[in-house]
């Protein structure tokens, strides 16, 4: 079965350093991994995906995300943290076998002024 | 039209009412689907729609019943719920169902906040 993994409930970093935010995943086949962020109140929104190719993936508002096979990892990146980076953010895999989007149980990322 | 819509915002019910949420999206996508989002927890899936025929339902208790009247709507009735029920409904969207196009992200709304009384 597919599962990822968010070992972090919570991040904090301070605005202007970067941020990391771990993922890992498990699947039986090819990963499809995306990053999902949620502001408060607000539905989810699509950052970027990995399915194929480059193992650095760039996406919405500065993020990128490093695809690791070795490590199973598809952690999620951003060179300088901005304060309204502050949010709820989920890794999620897709499982090819069916429709379904498997998501972690999310990371609340805090950036301090 | 990039986006997902959905009404009402917000909904309170007694657990004898009868009321209905709605999800619309006119970006050509043929997967639909309902998430409930407890307060700091990950979406979980409800019911998935592909083609306007229902292709996953997890398990979920009759009171919710979804209904695609066509290929840009997407309906979720309900009935006789339960306090528990409260949560964030999600509405998603995505291009395809099919195998070779599970890559597709999905495309969300702002969700319906249900309050049942």
């Amino acid at each position: 079965a597919q599962s990822v993994a968010q070992p972090e409930d919570q991040v904090n970093v301070a605005e202007g350093n970067p941020l990391t935010v771990k993922c890992t995943y498990s699947v039986s086949g090819n990963p499809y991994l995306f990053w999902y962020v949620q502001y408060p109140n607000r539905g989810l929104q699509f950052l970027l995906k990995y399915i194929t190719g480059d193992n650095l993936v760039k996406g919405s508002y500065g993020f990128e995300a490093e695809f690791n096979k070795s490590q199973t990892s598809f952690h999620l990146k951003k060179p300088s943290a901005l304060v309204s980076d502050s949010a709820l953010y989920f890794c999620a895999v897709r499982d090819s076998e069916d429709d379904k989007i498997i998501f972690g149980k999310g990371t609340r990322l805090h950036i301090l002024p | 039209d990039t986006e997902v819509t959905q009404t009402p915002k917000h909904l309170v019910m007694g657990m004898t009412n009868k009321k209905s949420l709605k999800c619309e999206q006119h970006m050509g996508h043929r997967a639909m689907y309902w998430y409930k989002q407890k307060a700091k927890k990950p979406p979980e899936l409800m019911f998935v729609y592909s083609y306007e025929k229902l292709s996953i339902n997890e398990s979920v208790p009759s009171r919710f019943s979804p209904e695609c009247p066509n290929s840009s709507l997407l309906n979720l009735h309900l009935h006789a719920l339960q306090p528990e029920d409260s949560a964030l409904y999600l509405c998603a969207s995505s291009l395809s169902t099919s195998g070779r196009s599970s890559y597709n992200e999905q495309f969300f709304g702002p969700g319906t906040r249900l309050t049942v009384l």
